[in-house]
């Protein structure tokens, strides 16, 4: 059971250049999520969606898009990379619901603009 | 104001002591809320979720919400060096769609 797979697990960007990070769930989750990790610090959401077709803005959306066509992937797109970007950033998923929501996670991508 | 607050910490305990972290919250219409942990270079694993007023317990682990307060809090007894991690509290939006994270409380454990 693969989980939340996300790929690249590490990437190097220059300043200005563009990347997807890909996310793909094999859980049947309705909910997935996109968080950044800066060093030393907390969860930011960056992007989430209840649904194919569905997505909405988290706390710090600036500088990224995303899009969810099926239910099993939930890509993010950074547009024009810039230093602030630098990140681990974390995909993940859930069941919908009102009480046990877990969320599961995929192993992170480590992302450095330079 | 931040959706879900904590205190960074560090916060260093003995061996074998409690361990206690705080977790307020501002979204009145949040109705579950996760403690995970997360190991330097780690994805965050779920240690309890807890949707009503009051305790829950789990081995070494007890959760705690008060929602008139807005406060949930995550207590570790008999505390191991292996429970050294950052611990990240999380609140479900009023539709459960939402998971907001705090900024997680970094706990050292001395042997």
């Amino acid at each position: 059971n693969a989980g939340v797979t996300q790929t690249p697990k590490f990437r190097i960007l220059k300043i200005g250049q563009s990347m997807t990070l890909q996310c793909t769930q094999d859980m049947n989750h309705n909910y997935m999520y996109w968080y950044r990790q800066d060093p030393g610090m907390g969860l930011k959401l960056i992007y989430y969606s209840v649904g194919a077709g569905i997505t909405d803005k988290g706390e710090v959306p600036n500088g990224y898009n995303v899009s969810r066509s099926t239910t099993e992937d939930f890509p993010l797109r950074l547009e024009l990379a810039a230093p602030s970007q630098t990140s681990v950033y974390f995909c993940a998923s859930s069941y919908p619901g009102l009480k046990n929501t877990e969320a599961f996670f995929g192993q992170g991508t480590r992302l450095t603009v330079v | 104001q931040k959706e879900v607050e904590q205190n960074s910490g560090p916060l260093s305990v003995p061996e074998g002591a409690i361990a206690s972290l705080n977790c307020t919250y501002s979204d009145r219409g949040s109705q579950s809320f996760f403690w995970y942990r997360q190991y330097s270079g780690k994805s965050p694993e779920l240690i309890m979720f807890i949707y009503s007023n009051g305790d829950k317990e789990d081995g070494r682990f007890t959760a705690q919400l008060n929602k008139a307060s807005q406060y949930v809090s995550l207590l570790i007894r008999d505390s191991q060096p292996s429970d050294s991690a950052t611990y990240l509290c999380a609140g479900s939006g009023e539709y459960g769609n939402k998971l907001v994270f705090g900024a997680g409380t970094i706990l050292r454990v001395k042997s």
